[in-house]
């Protein structure tokens, strides 16, 4: 069991179209986290949840938008695409004691 | 604010050691390692908090300077294993668990 998935796994899309992926975790944890990934970046915060409706921005966050209506579900929104955000997108979930986040598989997102 | 990785690259041969240096200009919480190999997500190695005590694992370890807000990760007798891009976060007192990761150390053991 993954604990934890992301979905769309890859998508494609166009400049100025919606898309939205989401973050899925079944250890009912409250703190939950979206990066970006990429080349000569590392991994760039974009929003964190600390719990359902409780959201933050990170240090990217400029273009996208989070919501959290259940403690298992984090969905990350590109309002309308552009090819700044072609990107690896990482969703990830912290422990509630040390803190140590659980990183989901990557979604690969290229906005043409 | 994001935090300094040094050195960008290392090039090993296996059982050859090497530092990989993690520092902040802020106060910090937390210092937390990560590993990721290519086309993989991160995985958690390893996390100093702020008043504890250097961490070890088999042979990677660290250490976290509170004074000088800075973490070193120590890897001995590298593995061919041991590959991969090292990453560390930090964590800024008082920002609630908010991780800030800095632009990795890409770590290469050959044969």
């Amino acid at each position: 069991d993954a604990g934890i998935t992301q979905s769309p796994r890859h998508k494609v899309t166009e400049t100025g179209t919606p898309v939205t992926l989401r973050c899925h975790q079944t250890e009912n944890h409250r703190y939950m986290y979206w990066y970006r990934q990429d080349p000569g970046h590392g991994l760039r915060l974009i929003h964190y949840s600390y719990g359902v409706k409780d959201t933050d921005k990170g240090e990217v966050s400029d273009g996208y938008s989070v919501s959290r209506s259940k403690t298992e579900d984090f969905l990350l929104t590109l309002e309308s695409a552009t090819s700044s955000q072609t990107s690896v997108y990482f969703c990830a979930m912290g422990t509630p004691n040390t803190g140590e986040l659980f990183f989901g598989e990557g979604s690969r997102l290229t906005v043409l | 604010q994001q935090p300094v990785q040094s050195p960008q690259a290392v090039i090993l041969r296996e059982g050859e050691d090497a530092v990989i240096n993690c520092s902040s200009s802020k106060a910090l919480y937390s210092v937390h390692w990560y590993r990721q190999k290519h086309g993989e997500a991160p995985v958690f190695l390893m996390i100093l908090l702020k008043g504890g005590e250097q961490k070890g694992h088999e042979k990677i370890s660290a250490s976290f300077n509170e004074k000088k807000q800075q973490s070193s990760l120590y890897l001995t007798a590298s593995q061919l294993s041991y590959s991969g891009t090292y990453f560390c976060g930090t964590e800024l007192s008082g920002s609630a668990r908010q991780l800030t990761f800095g632009s990795g150390t890409q770590l290469t053991v050959l044969p």
